[in-house]
This record gives structure tokens, C-alpha cells and sequence, in this order.
């Protein structure tokens, strides 16, 4: 059974600081990997996706990615209320052409 | 724009009246996927087409079918809806990139 595991939160952080959100998974063949945010009621949203080892920035988000050490993670730089969400991690399997969800962190932004 | 568009947005059936979900993809993409979401829960893939190659996740209930009669569209059948079966239905698509793009989703209340 391949998985993929985040803490669930919520995570508080205050508004202008950075949010650090974890994941590892367990599919070593996977190559690729994928940073959804999700706000309540609504349907995901692709904000970043990385295939390379090592970090990938694109605006206030950089997503770092370990093959070694299976773990995927999504940095967000001068944090707003507004990316108060749920961040689904998800991970490409290997063998089939679907992609594997975490269980999503649920990210609250303090003022 | 392109983009994934499901319809209805929200479906409201009664206890064992069948009822179909739609989606309809501009992007051209090869693969659409259908998902389950339940509160605080992470996605869970239903089935998905690679073209018109059907693969179905082995903890599909029976009572779920899917139809793709052409690119552009895929259908979501649930036969005889049960209080369990209400949730979120994701419809996403992906092409020759490997990211994968939702819809808004149908919300989904039996009755």
C-alpha cells in the first residue's frame, strides 16, 4: 500500500512569518511530487510541483524535495491570512497513472 | 479559459435514486479521474480513464460507474445512492505534463 503522510494540524503560525509544512512518502520509485492547497467547501488547487532533488521557488512558496530521504516540503515565506487552507501533499505513483494523496495539514495564519 | 467544469454543483437525491455527475475538460488532456472527498479527508480516487482505457481502484464500491464517450467528457453514475455515498465529487484531468487539475467538484447531499 503506498502512503503519503502529513501531520494533520492544525498548524499556527503568525502572519508574517514563515510556514513550514511537511510530508514523506513511501513509494521510492515515485518521480513526481505536488503541493495542493484546499480552502474550505472548495476543490484543490495545484500551487507547486517539483521533480528534481532540491528546492523550487515560485513566489512566497518554495517546495524542498529529498528523493533519499522520501520527504517532500512546502515553505511559506511572509505568511498571509489568506493562505489559511488545507495543504494536500500528493505524490506520483511509480506504476500506475494516478497520483496519491496525503491527508492534508490544515494551516491557520494568526494575525 | 480552459478548464475542468463539473455540473451540478451541488446535487440534492433522495435514498436509492440514481444519480449522474458530470465533467467536461477544454484542456484536451488524456486522463480523467474521478474522486470522492469527505469531510477532513483526503481525496479518494474512485476510477480514471487513460483515454478510454477504464481502470478501476480496487475499493470502488459497485455502486459507483463511470462512462467516457469521448475526450472531453466523463460521467459519474451512482446507482442507488446511500447516506454514506455523500460527500464531495472531484473530477480532474491530466495531460502530457504530470500535474493533475480539478474541478470546482459537485457537492453531493442524499436524502
Amino acid at each position: 500500500q503506498k502512503e503519503v503522510e502529513q501531520n494533520s494540524g492544525p498548524l499556527s503560525v503568525p502572519e508574517g512569518a514563515i510556514a513550514s509544512l511537511n510530508c514523506t512518502y513511501s513509494d521510492r520509485g515515485s518521480q513526481s511530487f505536488f503541493w495542493y492547497r484546499q480552502y474550505s467547501g472548495k476543490s484543490p488547487e495545484l500551487i507547486m510541483f517539483i521533480y528534481s532533488n532540491g528546492d523550487k521557488e515560485d513566489g512566497r512558496f518554495t517546495a524542498q524535495l529529498n528523493k533519499a530521504s522520501q520527504y517532500v516540503s512546502l515553505l511559506i515565506r511572509d505568511s498571509q491570512p489568506s493562505d489559511s487552507a488545507t495543504y494536500l501533499c500528493a505524490v506520483r505513483d511509480s506504476s500506475a497513472s494516478k497520483i496519491i494523496f496525503g491527508s492534508g495539514t490544515r494551516l491557520s495564519i494568526r494575525p | 479559459d480552459a478548464m475542468v467544469i463539473q455540473n451540478p454543483r451541488y446535487q440534492v437525491t433522495q435514498f436509492g435514486k440514481p444519480v449522474t455527475l458530470s465533467c467536461s475538460q477544454t484542456l484536451n488532456h488524456n486522463v480523467m479521474y474521478w474522486y470522492q472527498q469527505k469531510s477532513s479527508q483526503a481525496p479518494k480516487l474512485l476510477f480514471h480513464y487513460y483515454d478510454k482505457d477504464f481502470n478501476n481502484e480496487a475499493d470502488t464500491p459497485d455502486n459507483f460507474q463511470s462512462r467516457r464517450p469521448n475526450t472531453s467528457f466523463c460521467f459519474l453514475d451512482i446507482r442507488s445512492p446511500g447516506l454514506g455515498d455523500a460527500a464531495m465529487y472531484l473530477c480532474a484531468t491530466s495531460g502530457t505534463g504530470r500535474e493533475q487539475f480539478f474541478g470546482p467538484g459537485t457537492r453531493l447531499t442524499v436524502l
